[in-house]
Protein backbone atom coordinates (compact mmCIF):
# COMPACT_ATOMS: atom_id res chain seq x y z
CA UNK A 1 0.00 0.00 0.00
CA UNK A 2 1.21 3.81 -1.32
CA UNK A 3 1.56 5.96 2.08
CA UNK A 4 1.31 9.33 1.43
CA UNK A 5 2.87 11.99 4.38
CA UNK A 6 1.91 14.92 4.35
CA UNK A 7 3.94 18.13 5.88
CA UNK A 8 3.63 20.08 7.82
CA UNK A 9 0.68 19.15 9.61
CA UNK A 10 -0.57 22.70 10.33
CA UNK A 11 0.48 25.80 8.14
CA UNK A 12 -0.13 28.78 9.66
CA UNK A 13 -0.28 32.15 6.74
CA UNK A 14 -1.24 35.50 6.94
CA UNK A 15 -3.80 36.69 4.09
CA UNK A 16 -1.84 37.46 0.85
CA UNK A 17 1.10 35.55 1.52
CA UNK A 18 2.59 32.14 -0.68
CA UNK A 19 1.46 28.77 0.88
CA UNK A 20 3.39 25.64 0.17
CA UNK A 21 2.49 22.28 1.28
CA UNK A 22 4.45 19.10 0.25
CA UNK A 23 3.04 15.31 0.05
CA UNK A 24 5.69 12.59 -0.38
CA UNK A 25 4.56 8.94 -1.35
CA UNK A 26 5.99 6.00 -0.07
CA UNK A 27 6.85 4.40 -3.78
CA UNK A 28 6.04 5.88 -7.21
CA UNK A 29 2.77 6.86 -8.00
CA UNK A 30 3.57 8.46 -11.30
CA UNK A 31 1.50 11.27 -11.76
CA UNK A 32 -1.87 10.44 -10.29
CA UNK A 33 -1.78 12.39 -7.50
CA UNK A 34 -4.48 14.88 -6.46
CA UNK A 35 -5.11 17.92 -4.13
CA UNK A 36 -8.20 17.91 -2.15
CA UNK A 37 -9.72 21.17 -0.02
CA UNK A 38 -12.29 20.46 2.64
CA UNK A 39 -13.53 23.06 5.11
CA UNK A 40 -15.25 22.47 8.30
CA UNK A 41 -18.96 20.89 7.53
CA UNK A 42 -18.07 19.96 3.78
CA UNK A 43 -17.13 17.03 1.97
CA UNK A 44 -14.34 17.45 -0.06
CA UNK A 45 -13.16 19.58 -3.39
CA UNK A 46 -10.97 18.76 -5.94
CA UNK A 47 -8.29 21.30 -6.51
CA UNK A 48 -5.99 19.50 -8.64
CA UNK A 49 -5.20 16.02 -10.93
CA UNK A 50 -2.20 14.21 -12.85
CA UNK A 51 -0.28 16.15 -10.29
CA UNK A 52 -0.39 19.90 -12.27
CA UNK A 53 -3.84 19.92 -13.43
CA UNK A 54 -6.39 22.16 -11.79
CA UNK A 55 -9.58 21.12 -11.89
CA UNK A 56 -12.71 22.73 -13.71
CA UNK A 57 -13.42 26.48 -11.93
CA UNK A 58 -10.38 26.16 -9.51
CA UNK A 59 -8.66 29.71 -9.26
CA UNK A 60 -4.73 29.97 -11.20
CA UNK A 61 -3.48 30.55 -7.27
CA UNK A 62 -3.07 27.11 -6.78
CA UNK A 63 -1.11 25.24 -8.28
CA UNK A 64 0.33 21.32 -8.25
CA UNK A 65 4.06 20.06 -9.12
CA UNK A 66 6.11 16.85 -8.86
CA UNK A 67 5.88 13.71 -9.96
CA UNK A 68 6.89 10.23 -8.71
CA UNK A 69 7.12 9.95 -4.94
CA UNK A 70 7.57 14.22 -4.39
CA UNK A 71 4.76 16.97 -4.99
CA UNK A 72 3.84 19.99 -3.72
CA UNK A 73 0.46 22.02 -3.47
CA UNK A 74 1.14 25.96 -3.72
CA UNK A 75 -1.34 28.94 -2.84
CA UNK A 76 0.33 31.96 -4.25
CA UNK A 77 -1.19 34.50 -2.82
CA UNK A 78 -3.78 33.23 -0.05
CA UNK A 79 -7.37 34.52 0.51
CA UNK A 80 -9.52 34.23 3.52
CA UNK A 81 -11.64 31.52 1.65
CA UNK A 82 -8.43 29.46 1.50
CA UNK A 83 -8.60 28.85 5.13
CA UNK A 84 -9.05 24.70 5.18
CA UNK A 85 -7.41 21.41 5.48
CA UNK A 86 -5.65 19.96 2.84
CA UNK A 87 -5.57 16.45 1.35
CA UNK A 88 -2.96 15.08 -1.45
CA UNK A 89 -4.62 11.30 -2.86
CA UNK A 90 -2.86 8.84 -5.23
CA UNK A 91 -5.22 7.16 -7.36
CA UNK A 92 -1.99 4.90 -8.81
CA UNK A 93 -3.96 1.44 -9.82
CA UNK A 94 -6.98 0.92 -6.97
CA UNK A 95 -6.66 -0.85 -4.26
CA UNK A 96 -6.31 0.68 -2.39
CA UNK A 97 -6.34 4.51 -2.95
CA UNK A 98 -4.50 6.27 -0.30
CA UNK A 99 -5.21 9.63 1.26
CA UNK A 100 -2.25 11.78 3.16
CA UNK A 101 -3.39 12.72 7.04
CA UNK A 102 -3.92 16.66 5.97
CA UNK A 103 -2.43 20.03 6.22
CA UNK A 104 -4.52 22.08 8.59
CA UNK A 105 -4.21 25.91 7.10
CA UNK A 106 -4.91 28.44 9.33
CA UNK A 107 -4.81 32.24 9.93
CA UNK A 108 -1.47 33.28 11.61
CA UNK B 1 -25.13 20.01 -13.63
CA UNK B 2 -24.02 16.40 -11.95
CA UNK B 3 -24.78 15.90 -8.29
CA UNK B 4 -24.61 12.83 -6.22
CA UNK B 5 -27.50 12.76 -3.30
CA UNK B 6 -27.27 10.40 -0.72
CA UNK B 7 -29.37 8.67 1.84
CA UNK B 8 -30.06 10.50 5.41
CA UNK B 9 -28.54 9.83 8.22
CA UNK B 10 -29.01 6.68 10.29
CA UNK B 11 -28.43 5.53 14.26
CA UNK B 12 -27.12 2.22 14.59
CA UNK B 13 -26.66 -0.61 17.36
CA UNK B 14 -23.04 -2.52 17.46
CA UNK B 15 -23.10 -5.40 15.14
CA UNK B 16 -26.04 -4.37 12.92
CA UNK B 17 -25.80 -3.39 9.67
CA UNK B 18 -26.18 0.00 7.70
CA UNK B 19 -26.72 0.39 3.79
CA UNK B 20 -25.96 4.34 2.58
CA UNK B 21 -27.17 4.98 -0.37
CA UNK B 22 -26.02 7.54 -3.55
CA UNK B 23 -28.38 8.66 -6.56
CA UNK B 24 -26.36 10.35 -8.92
CA UNK B 25 -28.57 12.65 -11.64
CA UNK B 26 -27.17 14.03 -14.87
CA UNK B 27 -25.04 12.09 -17.60
CA UNK B 28 -23.41 8.97 -17.90
CA UNK B 29 -23.54 6.29 -14.74
CA UNK B 30 -22.00 3.12 -15.83
CA UNK B 31 -18.89 4.66 -17.58
CA UNK B 32 -18.06 6.49 -14.77
CA UNK B 33 -16.07 5.35 -11.27
CA UNK B 34 -17.83 5.96 -7.90
CA UNK B 35 -16.13 5.42 -4.55
CA UNK B 36 -16.53 5.33 -1.14
CA UNK B 37 -15.02 7.64 1.72
CA UNK B 38 -15.66 7.78 5.04
CA UNK B 39 -13.92 10.34 7.65
CA UNK B 40 -14.49 9.66 11.62
CA UNK B 41 -15.14 12.59 13.66
CA UNK B 42 -11.69 15.13 13.62
CA UNK B 43 -10.18 12.33 11.75
CA UNK B 44 -8.67 12.46 7.52
CA UNK B 45 -10.43 10.83 4.70
CA UNK B 46 -10.30 6.68 4.51
CA UNK B 47 -11.17 5.32 0.79
CA UNK B 48 -12.88 2.21 1.33
CA UNK B 49 -13.87 0.84 -2.03
CA UNK B 50 -15.24 1.17 -5.41
CA UNK B 51 -16.76 0.06 -8.11
CA UNK B 52 -17.08 1.11 -11.63
CA UNK B 53 -19.99 -0.47 -12.88
CA UNK B 54 -19.85 -1.07 -16.40
CA UNK B 55 -16.87 -3.41 -15.96
CA UNK B 56 -18.67 -4.90 -12.61
CA UNK B 57 -16.10 -6.31 -10.55
CA UNK B 58 -15.82 -4.23 -7.28
CA UNK B 59 -12.61 -2.75 -5.44
CA UNK B 60 -12.24 -2.71 -1.59
CA UNK B 61 -9.57 -1.68 0.60
CA UNK B 62 -7.68 -4.57 2.87
CA UNK B 63 -9.47 -3.31 5.73
CA UNK B 64 -13.06 -3.23 4.50
CA UNK B 65 -12.68 -6.50 2.51
CA UNK B 66 -15.32 -8.97 3.77
CA UNK B 67 -17.51 -5.83 5.91
CA UNK B 68 -18.47 -3.71 3.12
CA UNK B 69 -20.52 -4.74 -0.16
CA UNK B 70 -20.34 -1.95 -2.94
CA UNK B 71 -23.32 -2.42 -5.70
CA UNK B 72 -24.42 -0.17 -8.53
CA UNK B 73 -28.11 -0.35 -10.16
CA UNK B 74 -28.26 1.49 -13.40
CA UNK B 75 -31.26 1.35 -13.90
CA UNK B 76 -31.72 3.97 -10.73
CA UNK B 77 -28.26 5.24 -11.56
CA UNK B 78 -27.45 4.91 -7.52
CA UNK B 79 -24.37 3.17 -6.09
CA UNK B 80 -25.02 1.74 -2.54
CA UNK B 81 -22.27 0.69 0.45
CA UNK B 82 -23.73 -2.13 2.98
CA UNK B 83 -20.94 -1.91 6.04
CA UNK B 84 -21.70 -5.33 8.07
CA UNK B 85 -20.98 -5.96 11.39
CA UNK B 86 -20.77 -2.06 12.90
CA UNK B 87 -18.79 -1.22 15.82
CA UNK B 88 -18.48 1.99 17.71
CA UNK B 89 -15.30 3.50 15.76
CA UNK B 90 -17.32 2.62 12.26
CA UNK B 91 -19.21 6.09 13.54
CA UNK B 92 -18.20 8.70 10.51
CA UNK B 93 -19.45 10.16 7.83
CA UNK B 94 -19.57 8.72 4.76
CA UNK B 95 -18.97 9.73 1.31
CA UNK B 96 -19.94 8.69 -2.17
CA UNK B 97 -17.53 10.62 -5.13
CA UNK B 98 -17.37 10.33 -8.91
CA UNK B 99 -14.70 10.27 -11.14
CA UNK B 100 -13.57 9.23 -14.36
CA UNK B 101 -11.70 6.35 -14.76
CA UNK B 102 -8.47 4.89 -16.39
CA UNK B 103 -6.96 1.67 -18.58
CA UNK B 104 -3.41 0.74 -17.69
CA UNK B 105 -3.11 -3.26 -17.68
CA UNK B 106 -6.96 -2.57 -16.04
CA UNK B 107 -9.20 -0.25 -14.88
CA UNK B 108 -8.95 2.03 -11.92
CA UNK B 109 -10.68 5.24 -10.69
CA UNK B 110 -9.31 8.65 -11.60
CA UNK B 111 -9.23 11.42 -9.29
CA UNK B 112 -12.82 12.47 -7.58
CA UNK B 113 -14.66 15.04 -9.00
CA UNK B 114 -17.63 15.16 -7.56
CA UNK B 115 -18.95 14.27 -4.06
CA UNK B 116 -22.15 13.32 -2.31
CA UNK B 117 -23.03 15.49 0.40
CA UNK B 118 -21.90 13.10 3.08
CA UNK B 119 -23.88 10.53 5.19
CA UNK B 120 -23.57 10.62 9.11
CA UNK B 121 -23.48 7.10 10.37
CA UNK B 122 -23.56 7.02 14.29
CA UNK B 123 -22.98 3.18 16.00
CA UNK B 124 -24.04 3.33 19.63
CA UNK B 125 -25.15 0.62 22.17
Amino acid sequence: EVVLTQSPATLSVSPGERATLSCRASQSVGSNLAWYQQKPGQAPRLLIHSAFIRATDIPARFSGSGSGTDFTLTISSLQSEDFAVYYCQQYNKWPPVTFGPGTNVDRK
Amino acid sequence: QVQLVQSEAEVKKPESSVKVSCKTSGDSFSSKAFSWVRQAPGRGLEWMGGTIPIFGTPAYSAKFLGRATITADASTKTVFMELRSLRSDDTAVYYCARGDYYESNGYYSGPFEIWGQGTLVSVSS
